[in-house]
């Protein structure tokens, strides 16, 4: 398998303007999560999936962070405006079961100007 | 809450010891370890479920003390690929043990030079 697959690897944006992240887990993955790592904070979990269907989204940080996960294939998260204080590394992973390991993505390094 | 690590650096020749500490205030039901290299993704190294649980493969192993709310990593006649930044991240315990929900630690560096 090619592991968990995140685009685009790097992002430049303006404030103000829309971003979305793209990720695709691995294949018969039924967790999938969103972290966010800036050196401040750390790495942080902003919402997580099951089978699909959000289960837990208290760690997105405003109503501007949204994300979805049309299919068990597929999986985006949008800011919309972008902020500068939103710059940071955002992975994607994912993993087979409430137990299971625990499979990161390279990452989106996304810098708000 | 985020779990606190210690020390949150070291640097070490080859070939010596190691211990990362993780310690929560509140109750830990899993702990997961990951190392990441600079510029890449964290990558799993093991995780523990019940407390004293202890887990090794090669020359790294873990322990897991649930009365002390507290899990160790030791790293055993260091190698220069074992630098990186390690994470604990703990779950919350609740059905199906929730450790999908993990909460990451503030990270340990370690440096090991020749």
């Amino acid at each position: 398998d090619a592991g968990v697959i995140q685009s685009p690897r790097h992002e430049v944006t303006e404030m103000g303007q829309e971003v979305t992240l793209r990720c695709k887990p691995i294949s018969g993955h039924d967790y999938l999560f969103w972290y966010r790592q800036t050196m401040m904070r750390g790495l942080e979990l902003l919402i997580y999936f099951n089978n699909n269907v959000p289960i837990d989204d208290s760690g997105m940080p405003e109503d501007r962070f949204s994300a979805k996960m049309p299919n068990a294939s597929f999986s985006t998260l949008k800011i919309q405006p972008s902020e500068p204080r939103d710059s940071a590394v955002y992975f994607c992973a994912s993993s087979y079961g409430p137990t299971g390991e625990q499979y990161f993505g390279p990452g989106t390094r996304l810098t708000v100007t | 809450q985020q779990p606190v690590q210690s020390p949150q650096a070291v640097i070490l020749r080859e070939g010596e010891d190691a211990v990362i500490n993780c310690s929560s205030s509140k109750a830990l039901y899993s702990v997961h370890w990951y190392r990441q290299k600079h510029g890449e993704a964290p990558v799993f190294l093991m995780i523990l479920l019940k407390g004293g649980e202890q887990k090794g493969h090669d020359k790294i192993s873990a322990s897991f003390n649930e009365k002390k709310q507290q899990s160790s990593l030791y790293l055993t006649a260091s190698q220069l690929s074992y630098s990186g930044t390690y994470f604990c991240g703990t779950g919350p315990g609740g059905s199906n043990f929730g450790n999908e929900k993990l909460t990451f630690g503030t990270g340990t560096r370690l440096t090991i030079i020749p």
